[in-house]
């Protein structure tokens, strides 16, 4: 398995800004993904962080909303830019190890709070 | 395309009775499947997988058995208690990018 970390744990954001998650594995990692859970809702996938190129977005998600980086293969970022009402959610980061196809480890999650 | 229907909730149960959440799935080739557990407060969980058909994946006095001929992968307990209160989310893999495609969730409350 891996043990993952994200910063900030929870933000109360007004409109207009921008907040920049921070997600952090212990070990080096294939594959980083990043989820959306809106309240009482499953999880959607807004990207795929691929190491040292931009991003595989989903349909409905765009880079200028979320950029994203992933400068190595254990640290990732996400940002939430320009940020309405709309984008309250939990937002969760998540990694493939290596060796284990398929097999998703999630962080804690950041709740994000836009007023 | 694929997905995943799951049970909805809320399932409300008490103390030592039996569980199941059923799930079935729609995919195209032969996915791998999952169950995902998500505690009060907390982030999600790998409960148990399985990875082709009729394997059994279980953890936690859970299980589940991959059903290819009724596309099923329901969730099983013999005797729940109130620490297993929480939502539970079945789950398939598909395809070289190890996307994930999560169903709705279904929340389980344990009644002591």
């Amino acid at each position: 398995s891996a043990v993952i970390s994200q910063k900030p744990s929870r933000d109360i954001c007004q409109r207009g800004t921008s907040l920049t998650i921070q997600c952090q594995v212990d070990s080096q990692v294939t594959m980083m993904f990043w989820y959306r859970q809106q309240p009482g809702q499953s999880l959607t996938l807004i990207a795929t962080a691929n190491q040292g190129s931009e991003a595989t977005y989903e349909s409905g998600f765009v880079i200028d909303k979320f950029p994203i980086s992933r400068p190595n293969l254990t640290f990732s970022t996400l940002t939430v830019s320009n940020m309405s009402p709309e984008d309250s959610s939990i937002y969760l980061c998540s990694v493939v190890p290596q060796g284990i196809p398929y097999e998703q480890y999630f962080g804690p999650g950041t709740r994000l709070t836009v007023t | 395309g694929d997905s995943v229907t799951q049970m909805e909730g809320p399932v409300t149960l008490s103390e030592e009775a039996f569980l199941t959440i059923n799930c079935t799935y729609t995919a195209t080739g032969y996915p791998s499947l999952f169950w995902y557990v998500q505690y009060p407060g907390e982030g999600l969980q790998l409960l148990l997988k399985a990875t082709k058909a009729d394997d059994k994946g279980s953890n936690k006095g859970f299980e589940a058995t991959y059903r290819k001929e009724t596309t099923s992968f329901h969730l099983e307990k013999g005797s729940v208690q109130v620490s297993d209160s929480a939502v539970y989310f079945c789950a398939l893999g598909m395809g070289s990018a190890s996307k994930i495609i999560f169903g709705s969730g279904t929340r389980l409350s344990i009644r002591p």
